[in-house]
């Protein structure tokens, strides 16, 4: 079973609108959560790190952390066709453990 | 920001042929990984390394091999690639907080 299940699976907004992603993990050893955004032909780059309960906002990003309940989330408002990518995240026991990733979630913003 | 750079950029291989893939990062960081994507499954660790001439299994490493020859190169070796080997391959470094990803290697086994 995936230690990391990441939900949608895809996800259509419209220009402006907000974005929504959800993941959960099943290992409470994993202390350290990331979104890491991928664009079509590139590599995975880290967007946001979250290691504390709460929220965590960063320009039109929002992280959003519940550790009780191993639930990590990110929220994009003013979604740009530019944000128009693979949505991944991932977590780690430490800063230099692996990462575990979720199956990924395809984000297509319409103009 | 940190660079991390992959060769080839894509490959097509032989059934039971040896297929080696390079990476090569400038930032003097100790951990590099190697993942493989499928579409469904996300990224997946196969190999990693915290310092040179030394290698770590990952979560699926079976049919493959790692090197790590120096800090700046770390190759990824499939002895006999099989059909089921067919997929994205990306090298990463971490600085201590990040991991930083390479381009990618698309890899077709025919």
């Amino acid at each position: 079973q995936q230690k990391v299940q990441q939900s949608p699976e895809s996800l259509s907004v419209p220009e402006g609108g907000m974005a929504s992603f959800n993941c959960t993990s099943s290992d409470r050893n994993f202390q350290y959560f990331w979104w890491y955004r991928q664009h079509s032909g590139e590599g995975p780059k880290a967007l946001m790190s979250i290691f504390s309960d709460g929220d965590k906002k960063e320009g039109r990003f929002t992280a959003h952390l519940n550790k009780a309940s191993l639930h990590v989330s990110l929220h994009i408002r003013d979604s740009q066709p530019s944000d128009s990518a693979l949505y991944f995240c991932a977590a780690s026991s430490s800063s230099f453990s692996k990462l575990v990733f979720g199956q990924g979630t395809s984000l297509s913003v319409v103009p | 920001e940190a660079a991390v750079t992959q060769s080839p950029r894509s490959k097509v291989a032989v059934t039971g042929g040896k297929v080696t893939l390079s990476c090569h990062q400038t930032n003097n960081h100790d951990y590099m990984y190697w993942y493989r994507q499928d579409t469904g499954h996300g990224l997946r660790l196969i190999h990693y390394s915290y310092v040179a001439d030394s290698t770590e299994k990952g979560d699926i490493p079976d049919g493959y091999k790692a090197s790590r020859p120096s800090q700046e190169n770390f190759s990824l070796i499939l002895e006999l690639a099989s059909l089921s080997q067919t997929a994205v391959y990306f090298c990463a470094s971490n600085d201590g907080y990040e991991q930083y990803f390479g381009p990618g290697t698309r890899l077709t086994v025919l």
